[in-house]
């Protein structure tokens, strides 16, 4: 079953813009990670960051969490059009993992 | 070697067919798993494999039969499919840990007539 809800469900914006995609999530949590998909094809994990850190980055990435909230945000910053594909987050424990709903992110030339 | 992967990339089958996926990571990683993702879905677990057993079994109909034949090594037995099982199937590994990245393959795209 699904875990989390993300929002937007689709984004579209121009090259060079910023794009925030948020994350929540429903239960405890020991991790919360981020996917991209490309149209049809495998997942490639990004970013993991763990239930006692608060922000974590990497190259253009910038991921948060509030677990308080049960929420997350990921940051893509210069944004290119190589990274127009859809962003999963993904909660779980152990080997449970757990997908939200996605969003669609399209990156205009 | 940080690959999964999964043949056939295409499969199409009738409902009486039997088929097999399989999967394979040479990364030395002790748990494997199965999703089906259907369009513009997210990826829903089926399967988890750890050490070569099964651990997680998401409810999932009998006509999917996981088997793990050894710790490179998964397989999804089909048979008796239905239209609707018709989707994308992921495999993808891990270590066996709290903090665990998974390797996803590129899948298999089924289409059940």
């Amino acid at each position: 079953s699904q875990q989390g809800e993300e929002d937007p469900q689709a984004l579209s914006i121009q090259e060079g813009e910023n794009a925030t995609m948020n994350c929540r999530y429903k239960t405890s949590i020991n991790n919360l990670q981020w996917y991209r998909q490309n149209s049809g094809r495998g997942l490639v994990h990004l970013i993991l960051i763990r239930s006692n850190e608060r922000e974590k980055h990497s190259g253009r990435l910038r991921v948060t969490l509030d677990t308080s909230k049960k929420s997350s945000s990921l940051l893509i910053t210069a944004s290119r059009a190589a990274d127009t594909a859809s962003y999963f987050c993904a909660t779980g424990n152990n080997n449970d993992m757990r997908f939200g709903a996605g969003t669609r992110l399209t990156v205009k030339p | 070697d940080t690959e999964v992967t999964q043949t056939p990339k295409h499969l199409v089958m009738g409902m009486t067919n039997k088929k097999s996926l399989k999967c394979e990571q040479h990364m030395g990683h002790r748990a494997m798993y199965w999703y089906k993702q259907k369009a513009k879905k997210p990826p829903e677990l089926m399967f988890v494999y750890s050490y070569e057993k099964l651990s997680i079994n998401e409810s999932v109909p009998s006509r999917f039969s996981p088997e793990c034949p050894n710790s490179s090594l998964l397989n999804l037995h089909l048979h008796a499919l239905q239209p609707e099982d018709s989707a994308l199937y992921l495999c993808a590994s891990s270590r066996l840990a709290a903090y665990n990245e998974q390797f996803f393959g590129p899948g298999t795209r089924l289409t059940v007539l």
